[in-house]
């Protein structure tokens, strides 16, 4: 069965240049949930979208942006980045979360490290 | 605020039963959700509820108490396999997802 994809899956940067990471949900699901976690930390959500509209917004920095287009793909964008911005990035897809017991099923996860 | 708590570390022995237990508070309730994570690894569906009582799935039990904000894991017959991180969480009122700090269960021979 097909997963949620996430590319790439190591990214190294420098401290203020800028990092674009992407998601492609499994067939049909129509929401995108952006996680943070850092090492030995629980997942922090970031963002979330539904049919391609921001649906919430958790603890995502300003010098990040997020959207999800017309094919339901996301793409993170993460600027002036930071040391602490060194983690594992999370995408994970869902049916429509108005339906109850829809899970969120999750990617393999992107390893940014910033030097 | 949101808030759910769970103990940060458990061991067992190989083959034995151990729960873990996760309490909540948050703004709205549309279901409580465990998920399995090793290490470096994306986080992997285990049990969902959203009514009061136990749901089984083989060797995995989840038990809610809507009104006391409870919920536990229950693990059978562990395996070595098992040693993972175990994360609760909840999807609020918003239908986004608040996880817990994790417990890290540690199953010994």
């Amino acid at each position: 069965a097909a997963g949620v994809i996430q590319s790439p899956r190591h990214l190294i940067k420098e401290k203020r240049e800028t990092a674009t990471l992407k998601c492609y949900p499994i067939p049909r699901h129509d929401t995108v949930y952006w996680y943070q976690q850092g090492p030995g930390q629980d997942p922090q959500f970031l963002i979330s979208f539904y049919e391609k509209m921001q649906s919430d917004k958790g603890s995502i920095p300003d010098r990040f942006s997020a959207q999800q287009f017309s094919d339901y793909h996301s793409e993170l964008n993460m600027s002036s980045l930071e040391l602490g911005d060194s983690a594992l990035y999370f995408c994970a897809s869902s049916l429509d979360p108005g339906t109850l017991g829809n899970e969120q099923f999750f990617g393999p996860g992107t390893r940014l490290t910033v030097l | 605020g949101q808030n759910i708590d769970q103990p940060t570390e458990m061991t067992a022995t190989e083959g034995a039963i151990v729960q873990i237990n996760c309490t909540y508070q948050t703004s709205g309730f549309n279901g409580l959700f465990w998920y399995q994570q090793h290490a470096g690894e994306a986080p992997t569906f285990l049990s969902y509820n959203v009514l009061d009582g136990l749901e089984e799935k083989g060797r995995f039990s989840s038990f809610l108490s809507r009104s006391k904000g409870y919920s536990y894991l229950l693990l059978k017959e562990l395996q070595m396999k098992d040693s993972a991180s175990y994360l609760c969480a909840v999807r609020d009122g918003g239908q986004n997802f608040v996880f817990g700090p994790g417990t890290r269960l540690s199953v010994l021979p």
